[in-house]
Parts: C-alpha cells; structure tokens; sequence
C-alpha cells in the first residue's frame, strides 16, 4: 500500500509551543499535501510541496520534505487553541487520486 | 461562500435499507471523490469521476454506486447498508489531477441502526 505512515499519531502541547509531526511514504511522488480535519469536519488543504521543493512555508506553517528518504515534516509555529485538530499527510498515489496518511491528532491546550 | 456541499449533514439509516448521500459543488471542477472515513483513520477512496468517466477503487464493495448527472452534483448510493457502513462520507473536488489541491465537504455522518 503507497498509504503514508505519519508520527506521532498524537501529539499534545501548550499553547505558544512550536508542533512537528512527520510523514513517511512507500513510492515517489509528484508532490506531497498536508490537510488539516477539525473534529466532525471535512479536509481543508492547507500546503502542497512539490518533489523538486525542500522546504515551503505559509504563515505559521512549514513544511520539508526529504525525497531520498521519502517523509515530510510539517512545523506549526506558536501554537494556537485553534490549531487542534487532525493532521494528514497525503501523496499522489496516480494521476488522478491522492493517499492519504494516518493522521497526527493535535490538542494545543490554552 | 459553499463551494462543496453535502447533503444531509447526518444520516440515519437502517440495515439492509437503501440510501443516497448527495454533493454538490460550485467550483466547476473536473474531479469528483468520495471517501469513507472511520473513526480515527484516514480517508479511504470509494470512487472518482473524471469529468463523465467513473474510477472504481478495487477494493470498494459492489454495495457502493455512484452517479453523477451533470458537473455539479455527486450522489453516493449504498444499497444495502451494513453496520461496517457508519461511517462519515466526505466528498470532494479537484480542478484537473490528483496533483491539484482538493476541497472537501463537510461530510455526511452516516449512522446504520
């Protein structure tokens, strides 16, 4: 299965700490996704790295990716309340449909 | 503004009856998915349309259909739900290939008595 394996699977902080999880997958890729799921709720895109990018950033949120190791990380920087929530990683298995990974649930507590 | 649409937002059903989830989209997209998502797994693809053109993942029971009538609107038909069906049903949409972002729903929970 190309499905990634993310770490943690659950990951609790204070807010104003700096949140890290990680994304391991099997076959190369086009690109790589990080999506946020509050809870009870859809997917919200929240980057998109392509494989020749190392390192992208939006606002609080960084992400890497290391394709001779094939895994990603995604920092969230000063953490907020409102950044609990599930995070997946997902790869372009094919050309027309993404792989989602296991998901890193975050509780930022106040 | 709504861009993906689920309807209803729950659903209760019972076993062995029929049901229909429906999605609807204002983005003019290409690519329409559904997924199932148990509690505290990842979203696991059922199905895409590319444009009129269906996709069927493998291993997605025969109990699942799907139809899309025009570029707008997705429905997802079981057809005798079984209790390993609750579950909640996201859809969403993509402008062209899987490389391209994708927007959910906010998904229909579907509960099987």
């Amino acid at each position: 299965s190309q499905q990634g394996e993310e770490d943690p699977q659950a990951l609790s902080i204070q807010e104003g700490e700096n949140a890290t999880m990680n994304c391991s997958y099997k076959t190369s890729i086009n690109n790589l996704q990080w999506y946020r799921q509050n809870s009870g709720r859809g997917l919200v895109h929240l980057i998109l790295i392509r494989s020749n990018e190392r390192e992208k950033h939006s606002g609080r949120l960084r992400v890497t990716l290391d394709t001779s190791k094939k895994s990603s990380s995604l920092l969230i920087t000063a953490s907020r309340a409102a950044d609990t929530a599930s995070y997946f990683c997902a790869t372009d298995a094919s050309f027309q449909k993404l792989v989602f990974g296991t998901g890193t649930r975050l509780l930022v507590s106040p | 503004d709504a861009m993906v649409i689920q309807n209803p937002r729950y659903q209760v059903t019972q076993f062995g009856k029929p049901v229909t989830l429906s999605c609807s989209q204002t983005l003019n997209h290409n690519v329409m998915y559904w997924y199932q998502q148990k509690s505290s797994q990842a979203p696991k693809l059922l199905f895409h349309y590319y444009d009129k053109d269906f996709n069927n993942e493998a291993d997605t029971p025969d109990n699942f259909q799907s139809r899309r009538p025009n570029t707008s609107f997705c429905f997802l038909d079981i057809r005798s739900p079984g209790l390993g069906d609750a579950a909640m049903y996201l859809c969403a949409t993509s402008r062209d290939v899987a490389s391209d972002t994708q927007y959910f729903g906010p998904g229909t929970r579907l509960t099987v008595l």
